[in-house]
């Protein structure tokens, strides 16, 4: 059964690095793991994308091991504004497995104080 | 990144009544989806708009309930047909250019259903 799991929350302070993982065991091995972040009465906003190994770009790093069964989003820094709830995007199926289903993850509150 | 523009942006509508949600992007994209977010719960993909033809639903979703027209690469429209108050959700339209993991949202539709 596919599943995706995430922390529910995390507390954190400006200048520290925060780390949050999401679990996915069995996900499609020709897909992308996808990071978004989101704000109140807002849309989610894509933050970073990535295959296998580490990614990292202006906003975030991602970093995720051989076996693709996690993924880990890591925010270097966080300030105030990064207070949001964070989703990870994976796809289960596809090829002889099934219909291919993309799924988000649960989503993590992150709570940064100053 | 494609800019998306999603209306109504809010709505309480009554019981039985149907409401019809626009999405417009402001330049053509190839994949377009509809997904509904339930207060404080994650996303969940509705279908798939296809131009020119039938939506691709997912599993719980159907076409009488959730009518969706794509008449051409950069509009779509969902409607949400006979509701009742486990529809108040919202709902939120994204396209995806460059693989169907890197997606853009609109801001979304929050619909009250008395």
């Amino acid at each position: 059964l596919a599943k995706t799991t995430q922390p529910i929350s995390m507390d954190s302070y400006e200048g520290q690095e925060v780390n949050i993982t999401c679990s996915h065991n069995n996900i499609a091995t020709n897909d992308y793991i996808t990071w978004y972040q989101q704000f109140p009465s807002q849309g989610p906003r894509f933050i970073i994308q990535g295959y296998k190994t580490k990614v990292t770009n202006e906003v975030a790093s991602l970093f995720i091991p051989a076996d693709r069964k996690s993924s880990t989003l890591s925010l270097p820094r966080v300030s105030l504004s990064d207070t949001a709830v964070y989703y990870c995007l994976v796809a289960y199926g596809g090829g002889d497995t099934g219909r291919r289903a993309l799924t988000f993850g649960s989503g993590t509150r992150l709570q940064v104080q100053p | 990144s494609a800019v998306i523009s999603q209306k109504p942006s809010r709505d309480i509508c009554q019981r039985g009544t149907s409401l019809t949600i626009q999405c417009q992007v402001d330049s053509q994209v190839t994949m377009m989806f509809w997904y509904r977010q339930q207060p404080g719960q994650s996303l969940t993909l509705i279908a798939t708009a296809n131009q020119g033809s039938e939506a691709t639903y997912e599993s719980g979703f159907v076409i009488d309930k959730f009518p969706i027209s794509r008449p051409n690469l950069t509009f779509s429209t969902l409607t949400v047909s006979n509701m009742s108050p486990e529809d108040s959700s919202i709902y939120l339209c994204s396209v995806g250019q460059s693989n169907e993991e890197k997606l853009f949202f609109g801001s979304g539709t929050q619909l009250s259903v008395l």
